[in-house]
């Protein structure tokens, strides 16, 4: 995960505010994704982006937005943070060669909804 | 709902052991990887398995796919410490968009 970072890495938030997860990445890959990831469910993709200004949902993207307006630059936005988001979040990457769908993944931001 | 479906949930062995983890999985896909998370970190890449290979090798790992049975297992030789961890299996459902589904995860622990 040299090449991609998470920020905030930790954060408490209340019910009803909003929160914004930014990960970064070096590496000039064409796919981004955000996770989340609870005991029990595995990984779930939320939502991911196959190039700038390009994003589609994944399997849990009620309640969250994104955004890319450059290559490096992927951020999770929760309009209204509710407990049932609080979870550990991913950001990954997709190299640009097609058909070759490995990703790398950052370090993960713990968000906490009280 | 996962794609993937690892067995067994929790795996326990001794170190200098095999450890075998296991992954179905029920629509068609081009490729299958396997993933590692070491506690409080990141899923890492291990190796991916294309649906017209039958077995991978990459080190102390062996990959194995039976598409027709829709499974593929994950061998890790001579097991150390060090390969304490959560082992997750990804399949992309046929996509060519890049999307993964993962499982759920075998959490393996080495004993040394």
């Amino acid at each position: 995960d040299a090449g991609i970072t998470q920020s905030p890495r930790h954060k408490v938030t209340e019910t009803g505010t909003p929160v914004t997860l930014r990960c970064h990445q070096t590496e000039n890959h064409r796919y981004m994704y955000w996770y989340r990831q609870d005991p029990g469910h595995g990984l779930r993709l939320i939502h991911y982006s196959y190039g700038v200004k390009d994003t589609d949902k994944g399997e849990v993207s009620d309640g969250y937005s994104v955004s890319r307006s450059k290559t490096e630059d992927f951020l999770l936005t929760l309009e209204s943070a509710t407990s049932s988001q609080t979870s550990v979040y991913f950001c990954a990457t997709g190299p640009p060669e097609a058909n070759v769908y490995e990703q790398y993944f950052g370090p993960g931001t713990r968000l906490t909804v009280t | 709902s996962q794609q993937g479906e690892e067995d067994p949930q929790a795996l326990s062995i001794q170190e200098g052991e095999n450890a075998t983890m296991n992954c179905s999985y029920k629509t068609s896909i081009n490729n299958l990887q396997w993933y590692r998370q070491n506690s409080g970190r990141g899923l890492v890449h291990l190796i991916l398995i294309r649906s017209n290979e039958r077995e991978k090798h990459s080190g102390r790992l062996r990959v194995t796919l039976d598409t027709s049975k829709k499974s593929s297992s994950l061998l890790i030789t001579a097991s150390r410490a060090a390969d304490t961890a959560s082992y997750f299996c990804a399949t992309d459902r046929g996509s060519t968009l890049g999307r993964l589904y993962f499982g759920r995860g075998t959490q393996l622990t080495v004993w040394p």
